[in-house]
């Protein structure tokens, strides 16, 4: 059964670091596309950028270059999303997805991590 | 980047009644779309990709129309455990896979 499996809510300060991840099993996990998703309170989705573990191809949708990094350890099928300095505004749930293939569908989604940031 | 805007924001519509959803891209392509469901509390599920196929597990009452700009998602005959948001996603061209802004199906 394909699963991924996200780690747990978070609350931080303005200005501090974060790093969320997203393990998966059940599957090859360096052969499928992850990307992450954000959905700030009561909004709806947002696509952030992708990446493909097995030879660490990251996009980054323009909305969000510059603003998270993303990265993945094939080796223990984890892919992560870290921030340098959290604002406010990065308040939200962030879904990890794997895509099917390259210009492909979203078929598994994660649990969301929920990422509160407040002083 | 390819915007998807969905229509209308809020659909209410009787149990046992037909609910038809709308997704317009602002480019053609052929039929590189999936819609979502999405429950309260709950991570997004995928009903429909290709534009037309359903996924594994859906119910027969949800299928998928379209190519070009234009999409729709129809929810043949309404149950109360559709009530949800639910989202069209372009992965025609990335990054980014846009997604439209959602559409929220209430029941009456």
């Amino acid at each position: 059964e394909v699963q991924l499996v996200q780690s747990g809510g978070e609350v931080k300060k303005p200005g501090e670091s974060l790093k969320i991840s997203c393990q998966g099993s059940g599957y090859r996990f360096a052969s499928y596309w992850i990307a992450w998703v954000r959905q700030m309170p009561g909004k709806g989705l947002e696509w952030m950028g992708i990446i493909f573990p097995g030879d660490s191809d990251i996009r980054y949708s323009p909305s969000f270059q510059g603003q998270v990094t993303i990265s993945a350890d094939k080796s223990i099928s984890t892919a992560y999303l870290q921030w340098s300095s959290l604002k406010a505004s990065d308040t939200a749930i962030y879904y990890c997805a794997r895509h099917q293939g390259q210009q492909e569908h979203i078929d598994y989604w994660g649990q969301g991590t929920l990422v509160t940031v407040s002083s | 980047e390819i915007v998807m805007t969905q229509s209308p924001a809020t659909l209410s519509v009787s149990p046992g009644e037909r609910a038809s959803l709308s997704c317009r891209a602002s480019q053609s392509f052929s039929s590189n779309v999936a819609w979502y469901q999405q429950k309260p509390g709950q991570a997004p599920r995928l009903l429909i990709y290709r534009a037309s196929t359903r996924a594994t597990g859906v119910p027969a009452r949800f299928s998928g129309s379209g190519s070009g700009t234009e999409f729709t998602l129809t929810i043949s005959s309404l149950q109360s455990e559709d009530s949800a948001v639910y989202y069209c996603q372009q992965y025609h061209n990335w990054p980014p896979a846009t997604f439209g802004q959602g559409t929220r199906v209430e029941i009456k």
